[in-house]
């Protein structure tokens, strides 16, 4: 089983729609990070968060800290198709593990 | 600004071969480690080093072997490849702030 779940695994909108996209662990993390991979390269970092109940905005981009610090969730307003990609949460634990990802697709 | 270098980006191999996957940083950082990245399976973490002369393991380093004898350089060697072991490839570093700075990854199939 993964540290991080991250659910839903496949998310496929239209353009303008709202989605939120949820990572989840039973253990308490110091601090969470999100990526965005596109194909054929790396992962690049979105945001960390890293008190309880934190609430941070990148655009059209809100990310969410649980306030016991198990979980996080990614809302993105308004999605365009620049949004596809796939998003990556992740934590410390020795060293930094990640969720399977959820694969975001906007159509135009 | 190169960042995290990784090379080769595609490569075949037949079972039983062996062979270095290359991974090169400028940013100075003391942390870099391997992933591998599977569908359905996001990435896990092969190798680890928190300094040269420094390693350990991941969630699944087995069959993989790593080195760091200097800051820039950590190399993954596949001492037998395995069909199991056709993945995608992913060198990273570390920001002292917890940032990971990722490669392009290495694309590697064993027939």
């Amino acid at each position: 089983t993964q540290l991080l779940e991250q659910s839903p695994q496949f998310l496929s909108i239209q353009e303008g729609e709202n989605l939120t996209v949820y990572c989840n662990s039973s253990s308490v993390f110091s601090s969470l990070q999100w990526y965005r991979q596109e194909p054929g390269e790396g992962p690049v970092l979105l945001v960390t968060v890293v008190t309880g109940g934190e609430v941070k905005k990148l655009k059209r981009l809100t990310f969410q800290f649980g306030d016991a610090r198990k979980d996080s969730s990614l809302h993105i307003t308004a999605a365009q198709t620049g949004d596809t990609g796939l998003y990556l949460c992740a934590g410390p634990n020795n060293d930094m593990r990640f969720g399977a990802g959820t694969r975001l697709t906007v159509k135009p | 600004n190169a960042g995290v270098t990784q090379t080769p980006k595609f490569q075949v191999l037949k079972t039983g071969q062996s062979m270095t996957l290359q991974c090169a940083q400028d940013m100075n950082h003391e942390y870099m480690s391997w992933y591998r990245q599977d569908p359905g399976m996001g990435l896990r973490l092969i190798h680890y080093s928190v300094g040269a002369g420094i390693t350990d393991q991941g969630e699944v380093p087995n069959g993989y072997n790593v080195s760091r004898s200097t800051t820039e350089d950590f190399p993954l060697r596949l001492l037998s490849a395995a069909p199991s072991q056709t993945s995608v490839y992913f060198c990273a570093s570390r920001r002292m702030t917890g940032e990971l700075f990722f490669g392009e990854g290495s694309r590697l199939t064993v027939l």
